[in-house]
């Protein structure tokens, strides 16, 4: 298994533009969901998804639009790149049944710089 | 709102010593927490988690307790090495309404294990 993958690793961007993050994982998880780290801030939850159609917002959404058509996709977009979203992606998945152990795979990250 | 809290912030020890790393939440409504190592420039790995209805879980030099009712984790080491360098980080699952899916970290511990 790849497990959680993103793509791109590294990303400049000009204010106003806009870009598509990457996620796919292969391990047939319902949930994911998409965070940002900043210094002294910790990680903080943008939006998540338990399963394909399904979505929701999470604590810092605004700026960014997710959807989910696949259980294996989850894209994250930035419509008009602010230089407040300059920061590391992570990308996450799990399962989220009560059922199963929910340990919680992480992607690389990707590295986001606005101008 | 749940605020999770680590210390100390960054922690340096020499090579061998025994450690604790402590973490705290403020609502005791939580399904499981985790305990994650992230390694510069890199994503997070998950180490242990403990459900809710446990007390604590172990691999091999790491060992993890929960006291639920006191908001309370730690994570304690064994004779540390200098792989073990990195950053830890403690995250609970929210279990109640709209915060089930939800993780919430605490901002991490900088830990230096020197040889």
């Amino acid at each position: 298994n790849a497990g959680v993958t993103q793509t791109p690793k590294f990303q400049v961007l000009k204010t106003g533009q806009s870009m598509t993050l990457q996620c796919a994982q292969d391990m047939n998880h319902e949930y994911m969901s998409w965070y940002r780290q900043d210094p002294g801030m910790g990680l903080r939850l943008i939006h998540y998804s338990v399963g394909a159609g399904i979505t929701d917002q999470g604590e810092v959404p605004n700026g960014y639009n997710v959807s989910r058509s696949t259980t294996e996709d989850f894209p994250l977009r930035l419509l008009s790149a602010a230089p407040s979203q300059t920061s590391v992606y992570f990308c996450a998945s799990s399962y989220w049944s009560d059922s199963l152990v929910d340990t919680q795979y992480f992607g690389p990250g990707t590295r986001l710089t606005v101008l | 709102k749940q605020e999770v809290t680590q210390i100390p912030a960054a922690l340096s020890v020499p090579e061998g010593e025994n450690l604790v790393l402590n973490c705290s939440f403020t609502d005791s409504a939580i399904y499981n927490l985790q305990w994650f190592r992230q390694d510069p420039g890199k994503g997070l790995t998950s180490l242990l988690l403990i459900q809710s209805s446990q007390r604590e879980q172990t691999s091999g030099r790491l060992n993890a307790s929960l006291d639920k009712s006191s908001g309370r984790s730690t994570l304690y080491i064994a004779a540390s090495q200098p792989g073990d360098s990195a950053t830890y980080l403690c995250a609970v699952r929210g279990n109640s309404g709209g915060s089930n899916y939800k993780l919430t970290f605490g901002k991490g511990t900088l830990l230096t294990v020197n040889p």
